[in-house]
């Protein structure tokens, strides 16, 4: 079968840092994106990466290594803002059309 | 706001009843989706038009009935629904089906009694 595995909820201190990861096992592979989703709002497109690699935009990394299916999101100067669900999502090329994404980390910030 | 807007933002419906679900987006995109988000699970994929045009139904029981008049609108029609079938209710767009990147709504918070 299809699926992505990431933890279900993770802990930080306002300030550190945090690394999601994600491992996907899926038919086919065309790039692991991830999202934001605060309780009770939409799903918010962070970043993609087609390629091995740390992709950085802001406190945001992402990282890819096709060859483990693996991946992680990295979140840096935690804010209390950064508290939400975190969705890691690859497009599976098979039929074109579908992005599969895992059950997501809910990330709690402590001041 | 995302650019993608769906109404209602809830929904309590029973188990007879007929109702619909719908999503605006004026971002130019010409994809758009349908996705159910339970507790604890995975987005769940039910349905993608391009254009206008079906181009996935991901196996969806036909007590869900998709529309899609224009490529700005999508409508997610219900009848004989069953508890199971509560939970979030999600539409996104993309520029076409194969950009990476999804634009959601904040969804259709569905309960069925």
């Amino acid at each position: 079968g299809q699926s992505l595995e990431q933890p279900s909820e993770v802990t930080a201190v306002e300030g550190a840092i945090v690394q999601i990861n994600c491992t996907y096992q899926t038919s086919g592979f065309y790039g692991l994106s991830w999202y934001q989703q605060h309780d009770g709002g939409a799903p918010t497109f962070l970043s993609y990466n087609a390629l091995d690699g740390l992709e950085e935009t802001g406190r945001f990394s992402s990282f890819l290594s096709r060859s483990d299916s693996y991946g992680y999101l990295l979140l840096q100067e935690l804010q209390m803002k950064d508290s939400a669900s975190y969705f890691c999502a690859v497009r599976d090329e098979t039929g074109g059309f579908k992005t599969i994404f895992g059950a997501g980390t809910r990330l709690f910030v402590k001041a | 706001e995302t650019g993608v807007t769906q109404t209602p933002r809830h929904l309590v419906m029973g188990m007879t009843n007929k109702k619909s679900l719908k999503c605006e987006q004026h971002l130019g995109h010409n994809a758009m989706y349908w996705y159910k988000q339970s507790a604890k699970k995975p987005l769940e994929l039910m349905f993608v038009y391009s254009l206008e045009e079906r181009v996935e139904n991901n196996s969806v029981p036909s007590r869900f009935s998709p529309e899609c008049p224009n490529s700005s609108h999508l409508f997610l029609h219900l009848h004989t629904l069953q508890p199971e079938d509560s939970a979030l209710y999600l539409c996104a767009s993309s520029p076409g089906t194969g950009s990476y990147g999804y634009t959601f709504g904040s969804g259709t918070r569905l309960t069925v009694v």
